[in-house]
């Protein structure tokens, strides 16, 4: 089946620099979702795409769904505190398939 | 607006015994799905219901019983308990398809022990 790879597994930053992760496939999706989740909390829908080259903002966040189809970015500008969790990205192979779930990127901010 | 609520948060059983999971959602989505979340494997899907009385087989069904007899409840079913089921479940909702973003509740941290 397909998987997803998310780069990288975990990262520090501090407050105020900007974050970017990818998530990648070896297969064509059609549609990216970009989750995040906080601890004790279920995952919450960030961003979705549905276009090849399409870049789409939410607040501070920004993702764009790759040319080539098999990838997708995430981006946070000037990242807080809160911003510390995991962030899945989902992706679709077709619309008769079910997301397929990455593994992660775990995100920690030091003050 | 109170989403989709999943009971209990918290639950330790016993191998062998039955234990069941409940989700509920206020939405009228058609679509719902449970997952189980471990460290190295991200969200895996365990079944999911289209609609009311229509549920398939999703990546890792073994072991599991769903039901949906209303379209506002999804509830998963361990027959007989194993320690690697040990887990945290998630269930989640989408408004008309497959191909529709997915909303999570938050989850239900089961031990067996």
């Amino acid at each position: 089946g397909q998987q997803l790879n998310q780069s990288p597994q975990s990262m520090f930053i501090q407050e105020g620099e900007d974050v970017s992760m990818n998530c990648t496939s070896s297969s064509i999706f059609n549609t990216w979702l970009w989750y995040k989740q906080d601890p004790g909390e279920g995952p919450v829908l960030l961003i979705a795409l549905y276009k090849a080259g399409e870049l789409t903002s939410n607040g501070r966040l920004t993702a764009q769904f790759g040319i080539t189809r098999k990838d997708s970015f995430l981006n946070i500008s000037a990242s807080i505190p809160s911003d510390v969790g995991i962030y899945f990205c989902a992706g679709q192979y077709n619309y008769g398939q079910n997301f397929v779930f990455g593994p992660g990127t775990r995100l920690s901010v030091l003050p | 607006d109170a989403g989709i609520t999943q009971s209990p948060r918290y639950k330790i059983t016993e191998t062998g015994r039955q234990v069941t999971l409940m989700c509920h959602q206020t939405w009228s989505h058609s679509y719902m799905f449970w997952y189980r979340q471990d460290l190295g494997h991200g969200l895996r899907l365990i079944y999911y219901s289209a609609a009311a009385d229509i549920t398939d087989k999703g990546e890792v069904p073994d072991g599991y019983v769903v039901s949906r007899s209303k379209t506002e409840n999804f509830p998963l079913t361990l027959e007989s308990a194993t320690r690697s089921q040990t887990s945290v479940y998630f269930c989640a909702s989408s408004e008309s398809g497959l191909n529709q973003p997915q909303h999570f509740g938050d989850g239900t941290r089961l031990s067996i022990l």
